[in-house]
């Protein structure tokens, strides 16, 4: 069962370009929305995350934004680098109870190259 | 060296083998998590661990089994291990399950090949 559901599956944007990836989730108990990033031959890193209680959060050149009606939210790159290619991906996860994991449910990735 | 490592980073094996990642981090958190990561699916989980001796399945835990006896060592057993096991195999760690932030610290993963 695939509850969140992530596109595209790969990208190839110019540099200096806006990169945006999507993703929808079908749990609305879900209350924590993290990108993660990775590079080939690396282990996902976390790139920047969101809580539902806020429909946008920027970080540099990366914003997500949430819209909680659709149980939608997306990463926009801006000014898209060669150093940004990577696979994207994106998680949800709900609150943990004393004794139990957070677990997060991941998307399925996005490829992302930027080229020059 | 603090962090999160696994070993080995590499590994054939073949049909009806028993194979055991190892996955070791110092930072004492509580959460352990082992991940499969294979195109088109993403991370799935397999197992994961809210402290020593606590464990639970994930996503796709059948023909693995693991262990938990000391907090930081969180190793991930491949019973008999099938063609359908060839993956990469991640393990992560989270400092706590009610905490404000949820990151999980990621491993530089094991790829697994079961001939």
């Amino acid at each position: 069962q695939q509850q969140v559901k992530q596109s595209p599956q790969s990208l190839i944007v110019q540099k200096g370009g806006i990169s945006i990836i999507n993703c929808a989730y079908e749990n609305t108990a879900f209350d924590y929305f993290p990108w993660y990033q990775q590079f080939p031959g690396k282990g996902p890193a976390l790139l920047i995350a969101i809580r539902p209680d806020v429909s946008e959060k920027k970080e540099g050149r990366f914003t997500i934004s949430f819209n909680k009606s659709a149980k939608q939210f997306s990463l926009h790159i801006m000014d898209s680098q060669p150093g940004d290619s990577a696979t994207y991906f994106c998680a949800a996860s709900r609150r943990g109870y004393t004794g139990t994991a957070s677990k997060l449910t991941f998307g399925t990735g996005t490829r992302l190259q930027v080229t020059l | 060296d603090a962090g999160i490592t696994q070993s080995p980073r590499y590994k054939i094996t073949e049909t009806g083998r028993q194979v055991t990642l190892m996955c070791h981090q110092t930072w004492s958190h509580s959460y352990m998590f082992w991940y499969r990561q294979d195109l088109g699916h993403g991370l799935r989980l397999i197992y994961y661990s809210a402290a020593a001796d606590i464990t639970d399945k994930g996503e796709v835990p059948d023909g693995y089994v693991v262990s938990r006896s000391k907090t930081e060592n969180f190793p991930l057993t491949l019973e008999s291990a099938t063609r359908s096991q060839t993956s990469v195999y991640f393990c992560a760690s989270s400092d706590s399950g009610t905490s404000t932030s949820y990151e999980q610290y990621f491993g530089p993963g094991t790829r697994l090949t079961v001939t």
